[in-house]
């Protein structure tokens, strides 16, 4: 069965801190991976995607992945978080048709001055 | 970048009546949509996939007779949730996935979302 599991709800970092959120996925062909951040009122907007090639993608805002295929996981860090990233991330896997996403419960990120 | 709107942005109705939920791309033309359903605290859940000009696909489990959904141009989907009761009240998300490949074919892109309080 396809599922995407995102073990923490809640995540707490201060400021400056690095992050590291994580996300395990079955899918039972090749997984085309993504992260997507959701802020109140906004729609997910997407952080990064891994279809193939370098296992360590880079995205925006300063935030990059890790494709482990042994693991099943494609967790999400940062070296530095800033209070702006405060919000609820989503990960997803889906098709070479990027069609059907499955995604996960998400975590919400939660950060002290 | 790609923009995805949805309106209205919440909307409250009476048990047994019908609501109508756009969703439109502004900058770019969608092959594809999509209408999620996110329940408190939960993931996103795809209801269906809409194509334009043609039926949307249902996933199994939602009612095809209760969310009706219409794709009638390239740049529009509307969700109708049809009798509407308080089990329906949600958070509705639409997304979108370009026709071409300057704005990126590979990936979806979201609305804002509605918040659908039935009472």
């Amino acid at each position: 069965a396809q599922s995407v599991t995102q073990p923490d709800i809640h995540i707490t970092v201060s400021e400056g801190a690095s992050l590291e959120l994580r996300c395990n996925y079955s899918y039972g062909a090749t997984p085309y991976l993504f992260w997507y951040v959701q802020s109140p009122g906004q729609g997910l907007q997407l952080l990064l995607k891994y279809f193939s090639g370098d296992t360590l993608v880079q995205g925006i805002k300063g935030f990059e992945a890790e494709f482990k295929r042994s693991q099943s996981s494609f967790n999400l860090r940062k070296p530095s978080v800033h209070w702006s990233d405060a919000a609820e991330y989503f990960c997803a896997v889906g098709p070479y048709n990027f069609n059907k996403f499955y995604f996960g419960s998400g975590t919400k990120l939660n950060v002290k001055p | 970048g790609a923009v995805v709107s949805q309106h209205p942005s919440w909307v409250i109705c009476k048990s047994g009546t019908s609501v109508k939920i756009e969703c439109r791309s502004l900058d770019f033309q969608a092959t594809t949509m999509f209408w999620y359903r996110q329940f408190p605290k939960q993931s996103l859940m795809l209801m269906a996939t809409s194509n334009e000009g043609s039926k949307a696909t249902y996933e199994q489990g939602v009612e095809k007779d209760k969310f009706l959904i219409n794709h009638a141009s390239l740049t529009l989907s509307t969700l109708t949730v049809t009798s509407a009761h308080p089990e329906d009240s949600s958070f509705y998300i639409c997304s979108a996935r370009p026709l071409g490949p300057d704005k990126g074919s590979d990936t979806q892109y979201f609305g804002p979302g509605t918040r659908l309080t039935v009472l």
